[in-house]
């Protein structure tokens, strides 16, 4: 079956930096492109952007590009977001999610919640 | 101030039906066909309900449906249950500049 797991909770202090995994299984890994998305506190969901794990290309929100990087590991079927200099509002919950063609999510990791606190 | 937009909450007693809007404009909901719903309940990951504004993914209830008029769609859920209570999102792709817009999200109560 389809499985996305993420690694573990993360305690950062304001302008460190996180990165965050993914490890797929159960499909082609190189066959969907995966996208990052966040849920902060009393917020609503938000898309931080993609990668094409085929061909490496990626997307960004316009804004967060100048802070994220999104990367695969083919060998072991692993995405990867990086967040550079976080601020307190970037505490969240970070989920990764199988992203199809048709930009739509159906399938979802367990979460990452990253708090950003002094 | 998100892209689509939605009620913040809607409720319904058990065994009644609700249904969400989500309005968005020429640009996204307008053009495309590729408005999905999602469900999210504290702690859990979020959960496709529908996707291409009307289709079901393996396993989500027929309960659950989708339709689009115009820049709006709606997410109905028919038959309303305890296990209903989430908050539910709506989803849009926005074009080459914007690919991927999300609601505001709305509190589904069961009253």
């Amino acid at each position: 079956q389809v499985q996305l797991v993420q690694s573990g909770a993360e305690v950062k202090k304001p302008g460190a930096s996180v990165k965050v995994s993914c490890k797929s299984s159960g499909y082609s890994f190189s066959s969907y492109s995966v996208s990052w998305v966040r849920r902060a506190p009393g917020q609503g969901l938000e898309w931080l952007g993609w990668i094409n794990v085929y061909n490496g290309v990626t997307r960004y929100a316009q804004n967060l590009q100048d802070r994220v990087t999104m990367t695969t590991d083919t060998s072991t079927n692993t995405a990867y977001m990086e967040l550079r200099s976080l601020r307190s509002d970037d505490t969240a919950v970070y989920f990764c999610a199988r992203t199809t063609i048709f930009t739509y999510f159906d399938y979802w990791g367990q979460g990452t919640l990253v708090t950003v606190s002094s | 101030q998100s892209a689509l937009t939605q009620p913040a909450s809607v409720s319904g007693s058990p065994g009644q039906s609700i249904t969400i809007s989500c309005t968005g404009t020429s640009s996204d909901i307008g053009t495309y066909n590729l408005v999905s719903w999602y469900q999210h309940k504290p702690g859990k990951a979020p959960k496709l309900m529908i996707y291409e504004v009307s289709k079901w993914p393996s396993g989500v209830s027929n309960r659950f449906s989708g339709s689009k008029s115009g820049n709006t769609a709606s997410l109905t859920i028919s038959g309303l249950q305890a296990e209903d209570e989430a908050d539910y999102y709506c989803c849009s792709y926005g074009g080459s500049e914007t690919p991927v817009v999300f609601g505001g999200g709305t509190k589904v109560t069961v009253l």
